[in-house]
């Protein structure tokens, strides 16, 4: 079954430290990988849109990394800042597939604390 | 920056009302679709809207609802008679690409449906 998986589920940090957000999934065949923040109550922004030949993609203080043959990708924020508190999305191509093709993930709330 | 526009922020409304969620997509774009996010929940999907017609749905996307692009502009998600499940915020989204190619989408804000 085509499933996105992310960790931790939820993350507090503090002002100014780094983090690492992870997305495992399962989905077959796979076109590319994209990471959303969201905003409470707000839509989805895309940060990264990464395709299988792609290693690492960055956004500023974001950082996505993909390893395609392990379906393994994360998003590195760098310096965080109390902006940067919001869910963050994991979204999967599914390349032929139905539902739309894009599989989404849970996401991970992050708060970065002051 | 061009956006993604939908109205209304919030409505309620009545169990069994009908309902229309309106939407202007980026207007160079050609693919138009609405997602769904129960509170707290992860988004899904509903269908997807190319050269005038539905080009996929999902299992949720049955008979109560229905999509319209009246005119070269807005995009409406239309839903027959309201249920209690349907509480939700709703967004539309766009994009200019095909989302095999790497085409970025772009979402709205929502529309945030209270169904009592």
């Amino acid at each position: 079954k085509n499933q996105v998986e992310q960790s931790p589920q939820s993350l507090i940090i503090l002002e100014g430290k780094n983090c690492t957000l992870q997305c495992n999934y399962t989905v077959s065949p796979f076109s590319n990988l994209r990471w959303y923040k969201q905003d409470t109550g707000r839509g989805p922004v895309s940060l990264t849109i990464m395709t299988f030949s792609e290693n690492t993609k960055s956004n500023g203080r974001y950082t996505a990394t993909l390893d395609a043959d392990t379906k393994q990708s994360s998003l590195h924020i760098t310096a965080s800042q109390l902006s940067d508190s919001a869910s963050y999305i994991c979204v999967v191509f599914n390349y032929g597939g139905s539902q739309g093709n894009l599989i989404f993930g849970k996401g991970t709330k992050l708060s970065v604390k002051p | 920056e061009p956006e993604v526009t939908q109205t209304p922020s919030h409505q309620v409304t009545q169990m069994g009302q009908e309902v229309i969620l309106r939407c202007v997509p980026i207007s160079n774009h050609l693919y138009f679709y609405w997602y769904r996010q129960i509170l707290g929940q992860k988004v899904e999907f509903l269908v997807s809207f190319y050269n005038n017609e539905i080009s996929e749905k999902s299992e949720i996307f049955d008979d109560q609802f229905s999509v319209e692009r009246p005119d070269g502009s807005n995009f409406t998600l239309k839903i027959r008679s309201t249920k209690l499940e349907d509480s939700a915020m709703y967004f539309c989204a766009s994009s200019e690409f095909r989302l095999a190619g790497t085409g970025e989408l772009f979402f709205g804000e929502g529309s945030r449906l209270t169904v009592l």
